[in-house]
């Protein structure tokens, strides 16, 4: 079973702070890992991806990966309220047809 | 920006009743998805679809569900007889290709009464 781990959370981050959120995966063949935000009741929303080691930036999102020990994060800097949601940890399979497995998600809390 | 269509976005159901989802992908990807999301947990996969066939199917995925693209546009999710645990959100996603993200649909939430 290719899984992906995540901590469920809730994670509470005063405003302005930095936000890390966390993600574990067991299958060595994955090939590149998304981040996604979903708010409540709506569908996910694709904040960016990495698939080479080290970080990767776009504007407030930072995504690092680290193949050797099978981990990505993402930091969130200057985190706002709206940037409460649950972050969607997925990485890429690619034996046989592609797709995108899922951790469970890590709930978000900014607080003013 | 393009975007997936999903319609209906809400299906309320009886228990043993078909199904048809609907979803027009964005129009110059190749691969198409549906995935579902029982309230609170995780976003399963549920099939892949690619050169008009089926490339990969989940456990989840049995004999009482169907997908089609019927034309150019439209990828469907047919449900035969649906049960009460098929109620969740059902996503349509596609891509152009690995190196690109999945762009979800808004989803449709099926409920199963």
């Amino acid at each position: 079973q290719k899984e992906v781990e995540q901590n469920s959370g809730p994670l509470s981050v005063p405003e302005g702070a930095i936000a890390s959120l966390n993600c574990t995966y067991s299958d060595r063949g994955s090939q590149s890992f998304f981040w996604y935000r979903q708010y409540s009741g709506k569908s996910p929303e694709l904040i960016m991806f990495i698939y080479s080691n080290g970080d990767k930036e776009d504007g407030r999102f930072t995504a690092q990966l680290n193949k050797a020990s099978q981990y990505v994060s993402l930091l969130i800097r200057d985190s706002q309220p709206s940037d409460s949601a649950t972050y969607l940890c997925a990485a890429l399979l690619i034996q046989g047809a592609q797709k995108l497995v899922f951790g469970q998600g890590t709930r978000l809390t900014i607080n003013p | 920006e393009p975007e997936v269509t999903q319609t209906p976005s809400h299906q309320v159901t009886q228990m043993g009743q078909e199904v048809i989802l609907r979803c027009v992908p964005i129009s110059n990807h190749l691969y198409f998805y549906w995935y579902r999301q029982i309230l609170g947990q995780k976003v399963e996969f549920l099939v892949s679809f690619y050169n008009n066939e089926i490339s990969e199917k989940s456990e989840i995925f049995d004999d009482q569900f169907s997908v089609e693209r019927p034309d150019g546009s439209n990828f469907t999710l047919k449900i035969r007889s649906t049960k009460l645990e098929d109620s969740a959100m059902y996503f349509c996603a596609s891509t152009a290709g690995r190196n690109y993200g999945y762009t979800f649909g808004s989803g449709t939430r099926l409920t199963v009464v």
